[in-house]
């Protein structure tokens, strides 16, 4: 059930863009995106209900695909405050609400 | 807006005693979940209670580890008999409603010498 996540680090320079992949064998009812940074609590970002949904949150943004059971994480312009490890949970039933992280995208934004 | 509440936020056992860990959802939540995170790795779940209720222990071992959700008070998270193998950040998340957006606590992490 554990959805896989690409990459499995990356590093950006400052201004720079990034794309992380969330991909599950299962069909998927939700995907939520979370930040965590060394030693806190994983931040939420955002969640995505429908096939096909886009969201956006300042400079990230994310994309759900239902029929290919994967959603993508898009970074712009990205800021050494981006720097964090992103999880995706998912669902896969509908109302079922307890979330199956991936193991994690750590990336690094430098100056 | 109080967020998700968790204590204590660091706990250190030796081996073979028990650990309690408690968490008080954000306001107006009933739906809980605890969370295990092993150093450099993912969110592992291991439980979703809704007030005095288990709706799923999939993720939880089956001895050892117990959790509840009272009517009144917080979740409370207890390993019994505890083991090195059992130093991990445990995480407590709160929603309103299922399908709602989860919200973590701070995390308790618990060493076990």
């Amino acid at each position: 059930q554990q959805p896989v996540q690409s990459p499995q680090a990356v590093i950006l320079r400052e201004g720079e863009d990034a794309v992380i992949n969330c991909s599950s064998s299962k069909a998927l009812y939700s995907v939520h995106w979370y930040r965590q940074k060394h030693g806190e609590a994983p931040v939420f970002l955002m969640i995505l209900l429908k096939g096909g949904e886009q969201k956006g949150h300042e400079k990230i943004s994310a994309s759900f695909n239902e029929k290919k059971q994967q959603s993508s994480l898009y970074l712009t312009a990205s800021q050494l405050s981006y720097s964090g490890t992103y999880f995706c949970g998912t669902s896969d039933q509908t109302g079922a609400n307890n979330l199956f992280f991936g193991t994690g995208t750590r990336l690094t934004v430098i100056p | 807006n109080a967020g998700v509440m968790q204590n204590p936020r660091h706990l250190v056992r030796r081996r073979g005693q028990e650990a309690r860990l408690r968490c008080s959802p954000m306001k107006g939540h009933s739906h809980v979940y605890w969370y295990r995170q092993l150093p450099e790795e993912g969110l592992k779940f291991m439980v979703y209670l809704q007030k005095e209720n288990i709706i799923d222990e999939s993720g939880m071992p089956k001895e050892r580890f117990s959790a509840e959700f009272p009517k009144e008070g917080p979740s409370i998270l207890r390993i019994q008999q505890v083991v090195r193998g059992d130093s991990a950040a445990y995480f407590c998340a709160s929603s309103l409603s299922p399908g709602n957006t989860i919200y973590f606590g701070e995390g308790s992490w618990l060493t076990v010498v």
